[in-house]
């Protein structure tokens, strides 16, 4: 059985650029959420999806969106980078009825 | 709100030696899910031990184990026999459960700010 993938693994860009992140969930998992993980903040909650919904978000700015579609893949999208996105974003997958949550390996995003 | 508090930013371990990991939480969710994640420096969060709220017995996963004290809102993990590849970043976390006419749905989860375990031979 497959993992949760998240592609890429890692990303350079420069401030002010935009970003798309991609996250497969497990087979038959349709909830989606996505962290953000930095040294001085820790795990965050961006936000989550279910069946193509958005069912929570986080308290980030409106530069962070996401999306999920039909096949419960989702993507993320940062629009004008800051150097204080640099961070680790990590998507976890799990089944509406289920408590437990598995994560992907992550996308490692640096902004110059 | 919920909130996770690990007090430990750092833990050493002697190889095969048991080691206790702490957690409290505080949360207004009468029902909620408590979690132990590992994170290697390769990033990835990989799950280890969960524990509900209502669970009567405390959850055991090979050589892990969830001492859970309600009273107390302690979470503690217990690993035991500790060997080298056991040396990473471990998170608590939890998450709230709420039942409606639509069945059972999950909160965020929230994590604590992470223990580095290192263990030695």
């Amino acid at each position: 059985k497959a993992g949760v993938t998240q592609t890429p693994r890692y990303l350079i860009k420069t401030r002010g650029q935009q970003v798309t992140l991609s996250c497969s969930p497990i087979s038959g998992h349709r909830s989606v959420s996505w962290y953000q993980q930095t040294p001085g903040q820790g795990l965050q909650f961006l936000f989550e999806y279910f069946s193509e919904t958005q069912r929570n978000k986080g308290n980030f700015p409106g530069r962070f969106s996401g999306r999920q579609f039909s096949n419960s893949r989702s993507e993320m999208n940062v629009s004008t980078l800051e150097l204080g996105d640099s961070a680790l974003y990590l998507c976890a997958s799990s089944r509406r009825d289920s408590t437990e949550a598995f994560f992907g390996q992550g996308t490692r995003l640096t902004v110059v | 709100a919920q909130k996770i508090t690990q007090t430990q930013p750092g833990m050493f371990v002697q190889e095969k030696e048991a080691v206790t990991l702490d957690c409290t939480y505080d949360t207004s969710d009468p029902s909620y899910g408590l979690f132990w994640y590992k994170q290697p420096s390769s990033g990835e969060m990989i799950f280890l031990i969960y524990q509900g709220s209502y669970d009567q017995q405390n959850a055991t996963e090979g050589r892990y184990s969830l001492n859970f004290q309600k009273a107390r809102k302690s979470a503690n993990l217990v690993i035991s026999a500790s060997q080298l590849g056991d040396s990473a970043m471990y998170f608590c976390a939890m998450r709230g459960r709420r039942t409606n006419a639509g069945g059972t749905s999950y909160g965020k989860l929230t994590f604590g700010q992470g223990t580095i375990l290192t263990v030695h031979p």
